[in-house]
């Protein structure tokens, strides 16, 4: 298994509304990682899990919570979004410290709209 | 800190034309040097990686090499197809300067090929 997955796609959600983003990959990587992507921008690092602990907070809002229950598993929890935060999250994976050598793995992205 | 610039486009080529996407970047440590693609509505994909000065990353006809001595990695491919249309992200990954394992993107170039 070489993929990141994440779901769901798709999510529309009020401003009141909490909600959760999932992101699962089997290969083994021991860091994980949420980017925002806007519109016609590259991504921009949100969070970052090293070894099940959370080693970068790219000074995100706190109506944005990761969670890291293992491994493999990496959820995003919203809550209170503005409608500014309609974006792509992108999660992504790589094999610790050698993601600077090999690379990261993305997943396809969920498309968040806050109405 | 760490950049990554490239050339932002739009490129509109016509199909088996050359391309070339220039990309130059400073870093404080000793990066590794990646080109992502991204298809419309789809995540990140790792196109090629160099990991060392005078590497040559290649893949689907895409070539970038590690030049250190200018600090490029420009991304060619000698002949395009439509099925190439897509945002093209430069990015370094650098562990010197406490960066942790972070990407550092360039701000992307879309390319259109037409038939």
């Amino acid at each position: 298994d070489t993929e990141v997955t994440q779901t769901p796609k798709h999510l529309v959600m009020g401003m009141t509304n909490k909600k959760s983003l999932k992101c699962e990959q089997h290969m083994g990587h021991r860091a994980m990682y949420w980017y925002k992507q806007k519109a016609k921008k590259p991504p921009e690092l949100m969070f970052v899990y090293s070894y099940e602990k959370l080693s970068i907070n790219e000074s995100v809002p706190s109506r944005f919570s990761p969670e890291c229950p293992n491994s493999s598993l990496l959820n995003l929890h919203l809550h209170a979004l503005q409608p500014e935060d309609s974006a792509l999250y992108l999660c992504a994976s790589s094999q610790g410290r050698t993601g600077y050598n090999y690379g990261y793995t993305f997943g396809s992205g969920t498309r968040l709209t806050v109405v | 800190g760490d950049s990554v610039t490239q050339m932002e486009g739009p490129v509109t080529l016509s199909e088996e034309a050359c391309l070339t996407i220039n990309c130059t970047y400073t870093a404080t440590g000793y990066p590794s040097l990646f080109w992502y693609v991204q298809y419309p509505g789809e995540g990140l994909q790792l196109l090629l990686k160099a990991t060392k000065a005078d590497d040559k990353g290649s893949n689907k006809g895409f070539e970038a090499t590690y030049r250190k001595e200018t600090t490029s990695f420009h991304l060619e491919k000698g002949s395009v197809q439509v099925s190439d249309s897509a945002v093209y992200f430069c990015a370094l990954s650098d562990v010197g300067g406490g960066s942790n394992y972070k990407l550092t993107f360039g701000k992307g170039t879309l390319l259109t090929v037409n038939p």
